[in-house]
């Protein structure tokens, strides 16, 4: 199985739609991540968390909100889908005490918005 | 604000041959990390080499090597005997190795296309 899951992996949506994104790992991570990738500009940083009680905004963090409901869950939604939020969204882990920080990527989801 | 370029958008490689991707990035840090990632057409990101900045020695994985310059600041992927399962696009990142680090800062891509 799969050491970081992401559900779904297909998603079409409507404006104004509520939509949420689930990732999953088993592989005992603190630090758990959402990325967006847009063609032509490679990853871009949403939100991070170190840990359940620790919930960072990243790069792009607006029109967007995170639940780390345990240390093995990291959920990202949209509270009203648009557009411009078309894109392939990836979740990644890593270990806080892994001296390369690696970071392990999840399949990804891609979202269309209509 | 770290930056990564890749300046090659597109390359292509005839299978056997070598080819090479190139990376640059602008920090004012000594220390840090370097990772070049494959994503292929099944969009799974998957890991193919690092770099600690404080290694002079570059780094090796089987067929993919890197030629790391830190006072120019790149970092190059080699690819030796091309296989067409190498084709996919192919994303340098940048990390920092401070205490608080976590953010992987990537370059825009190079899409890889590995002729038969």
């Amino acid at each position: 199985d799969a050491d970081v899951t992401q559900t779904p992996r297909n998603r079409i949506t409507k404006t104004g739609k509520r939509i949420m994104l689930e990732c999953s790992q088993t592989k005992g991570h603190d630090r758990m991540y959402w990325y967006r990738q847009d063609p032509g500009l490679g990853l871009q940083l949403i939100y991070y968390s170190f840990d359940v009680k620790d919930i960072n905004k990243g790069e792009i963090s607006d029109g967007y909100s995170v639940s780390r409901q345990a240390q093995a869950k990291f959920s990202l939604s949209l509270e009203s889908a648009i557009p411009n939020q078309t894109a392939l969204y990836f979740c990644a882990t890593s270990d806080l005490g892994h001296a390369n920080n690696e970071q392990f990527f999840g399949p990804g989801t891609r979202l269309t918005v209509l | 604000a770290q930056t990564v370029t890749q300046s090659q958008p597109e390359m292509s490689v005839q299978e056997a041959e070598t080819v090479t991707l190139s990376c640059t990035y602008d920090t004012s840090e000594s220390d840090y990390y370097l990772f070049w990632y494959k994503q292929p057409p099944s969009r799974q990101m998957i890991l193919v080499i690092r770099q600690e900045a404080y290694k002079q020695q570059n780094a090796t994985e089987n067929r993919f090597s890197v030629n790391f310059q830190k006072a120019a600041k790149s970092f190059s992927l080699k690819i030796s005997d091309s296989q067409l399962g190498d084709a996919a696009m192919y994303f340098c990142a940048y990390r920092s190795s401070g205490a608080g680090s976590y953010q992987l800062t990537f370059g825009k891509g190079t899409k890889l296309s590995v002729i038969p």
